[in-house]
């Protein structure tokens, strides 16, 4: 069974820090993916992966940066947190070809 | 880059009816198409998916139609239950390899089936 487990379900964080949110797969996938959701405007994609130390920016990548040093770890850094960042961060997997894309159970986080 | 519309953004209905969600999308290089559901506080997983080679697909109450020339596909579910209440994504990808398998994503369909 794959698991898609992310570091904090809930992560309360001051204006300026520096936040790391941490992504781990058990399944030898090559792709992970950052995602934050928002009410109404869906899942969007900030970065992915699709190898390691490798990465691409999605659609809104800005403040954001990742880190790739093992497959199965995909981290997403706040650089210095805004309050525009408070939202629910989403991780994801998935090998190539027609398979399964798997999520993590999410990080709600709160930057005051 | 790939862009998917998604209709309606919420939709209600009455148990035992049935609900359409219905997607389209703009590259024509797309040819993975999955669905996904979220119900409230969990993670999205996916409920059913079709590729580009098939029109339909069905899985019990839930099936997927695709229509490529149009750049649509939609989800039924027929004989709503409550516990089909939640969000529907539909999305969209690819499948060339290397930094192409990314999914792009509806913006969701919130669906209520209401006793």
């Amino acid at each position: 069974d794959v698991k898609v487990t992310q570091s904090s379900r809930y992560l309360v964080k001051r204006t300026g820090e520096k936040v790391f949110l941490e992504c781990v797969q058990d399944m030898d996938h090559e792709n992970m993916f950052w995602y934050r959701q928002d009410p109404g405007l869906g899942l969007r994609l900030i970065y992915f992966s699709y190898d390691v130390k490798m990465k691409e920016k999605g659609d809104i990548p800005e403040g954001y940066s990742v880190s790739r040093e093992k497959k199965e770890r995909f981290s997403l850094i706040l650089e210095s947190a805004s309050t525009n960042q408070t939202s629910m961060y989403l991780c994801a997997s998935r090998t190539g070809g027609w398979n399964t894309q798997y999520f993590g159970p999410g990080t709600r986080l709160t930057v005051l | 880059g790939e862009n998917v519309e998604q209709h309606p953004s919420t939709l209600s209905v009455q148990e035992g009816d049935s609900a359409v969600i219905k997607c389209t999308y703009s590259d024509s290089a797309s040819n993975y198409f999955p669905w996904y559901k979220q119900e409230l506080g969990k993670r999205p997983q996916l409920i059913i998916d079709i590729r580009s080679n098939v029109g339909e697909k069905k899985d019990q109450r839930i099936a997927v139609t695709l229509n490529k020339t149009a750049k649509h596909f939609s989800l039924h579910i027929t004989e709503t239950q409550p516990e089909d209440s939640a969000v529907y994504f539909c999305a969209a990808s690819p499948n060339s390899g290397g930094s192409n398998y990314k999914l792009t994503f509806g913006k969701g369909t919130l669906l209520t089936v209401n006793p």
